[in-house]
């Protein structure tokens, strides 16, 4: 399968521990997005990466999060001191250097349960 | 007023009917529009997207947008049990707004 991978696909964690997520991105997609997908809405942008450069972050992106590509190819979300309003899907998609916003290709999601 | 609106349904229709799905939005700088499906617990799949005022055909989907009005609109002909998912409308300039999502049943 060379679609979008997301790991892990579940998450359930107490209030207050650290998570991270990881993106694996189709092979030579430069861009990379993250989303945030609660129950009855539709995805929210939170960060975008050209390569390893971060370049747009949404106000959604509070100080607990943070997000690195360091090698330009798979991508972390780390959510620190987690709170129960964090709980949501969190989708990562990619696009090709030079295709336009829209032809991003969704990976599985990753869900995440605050408890 | 949001953005992008949209009915978060849910709309059961029979299988065989012609579904129609619909958006309004508020941004005149909106270029790019598109439709995704997504079915419980997975990722949105990106069906169509359109850059001009018109419809565009893609086999059983037709997607329509009218500028003048903001209002853009999915078709599905002969609708099948598998069509049976959420459907996103979604808007560019340099990023993506997306619709709440109407969820579409499709009755056997």
């Amino acid at each position: 399968d060379t679609g979008v991978s997301q790991n892990p696909r579940h998450k359930i964690t107490k209030r207050g521990q650290n998570v991270t997520f990881r993106c694996d991105p189709i092979s030579e997609h430069n861009r990379l997005y993250w989303y945030r997908q609660t129950l009855g809405q539709g995805p929210e942008f939170l960060t975008y990466f050209q390569n390893e450069a971060q370049l747009e972050k949404s106000r959604l992106l509070s100080d607990r999060f943070s997000a690195e590509r360091p090698k330009g190819s798979f991508s972390t979300l780390e959510i620190q001191r987690t709170e129960q309003g964090d709980s949501a899907m969190y989708l990562c998609a990619s696009s090709p250097l030079g295709g336009r916003v829209e032809t991003q290709y969704f990976g599985p999601g990753t869900r995440l349960l605050v408890l | 007023q949001k953005e992008v609106e949209q009915d978060p349904g849910p709309l059961s229709v029979p299988e065989g009917a012609i579904v129609s799905l619909n958006c309004t939005y508020s941004n005149s700088a909106f270029q790019y529009f598109m439709w995704y499906r997504q079915y419980s617990r997975k990722g949105p799949e990106l069906l169509m997207y359109t850059y001009s005022s018109g419809n565009k055909e893609d086999g059983r989907f037709t997607a329509q947008v009218d500028k003048s009005s903001k209002y853009i609109s999915l078709f599905i002909r002969d609708s099948q049990p598998s069509d049976s998912a959420t459907y996103l409308c979604a808007m560019s300039t340099n990023m993506i707004i997306f619709g709440k999502g109407t969820r579409l049943h499709i009755l056997p």
